[in-house]
């Protein structure tokens, strides 16, 4: 089974709607991340929690929102979608005691059409 | 700011061949840098991560390289197969404290059999 796992894996909303995109990860990571990726801007954070109580925005906050209901579980929410928030949206956790330093291990991202 | 910049945008090479991608990055104080590849319209997956501190680190047929004087990063991938074929992307930490990774745009590589 996927150490993170993202659900949905596709989904096509219109202008509006409130969305949530949910994550799951167990490696027992503290710290999780949301991105997005555009074509031709790469990838970007728009939020980060180093643990439950700990929640801090990344550089395109803007009109997202999130929750960590859980160490495992951190969730990602668009209040009122609009199309520019059409995008691939990654979780990604890390562990910054393990060895690794912080390598950050992603899901497999959540393909966001907003029409 | 910290911008990384992967040259060539795409690279089709044969199979059998190594092959060498690059990662160049404007600021040398970072933290350390990690290299991906992505599947089409599906998540990363990480192959290195290179600390500072580190010349080079190797997986398999993987070997990344980095240069921070320079800013500079290399992957090379040995005896590259078709299920070499994806995106690679580098990524760097710009500092300890830093969360975000900056990203890379990208080389999409295709090995033809």
């Amino acid at each position: 089974d996927a150490d993170v796992t993202q659900t949905p894996r596709n989904r096509i909303t219109k202008t509006g709607k409130r969305i949530m995109l949910e994550c799951s990860q167990t490696k027992g990571h503290d710290r999780m991340y949301w991105y997005r990726q555009d074509p031709g801007l790469g990838l970007r954070l728009i939020y980060y929690s180093f643990d439950v109580k700990d929640i801090n925005k990344g550089e395109i906050s803007d009109g997202y929102s999130v929750s960590r209901q859980a160490q495992a579980k951190f969730s990602l929410s668009l209040e009122s979608a609009i199309p520019n928030q059409t995008a691939l949206y990654f979780c990604a956790t890390s562990d910054p005691t393990s060895g690794g330093a912080g390598e950050q291990f992603f899901g497999p991202g959540t393909r966001l059409t907003v029409l | 700011k910290q911008e990384v910049t992967q040259i060539p945008a795409a690279l089709s090479v044969p199979e059998g061949e190594n092959l060498v991608l690059n990662c160049s990055f404007t600021d040398s104080a970072i933290y350390n840098l990690q290299w991906f590849r992505q599947d089409p319209g599906k998540g990363l997956t990480s192959l290195l991560l290179i600390q500072s501190s580190q010349r080079e680190q190797t997986s398999g047929r993987l070997n990344a390289s980095l240069d921070k004087s320079s800013g500079r990063s290399t992957l090379y991938i040995a005896a590259s197969q078709p299920g070499d074929s994806a995106t690679y992307l580098c990524a760097v930490r710009p500092g300890q404290g830093a969360q975000k990774l900056v990203f890379g745009q990208g080389t999409r590589l295709t090995i033809n059999p």
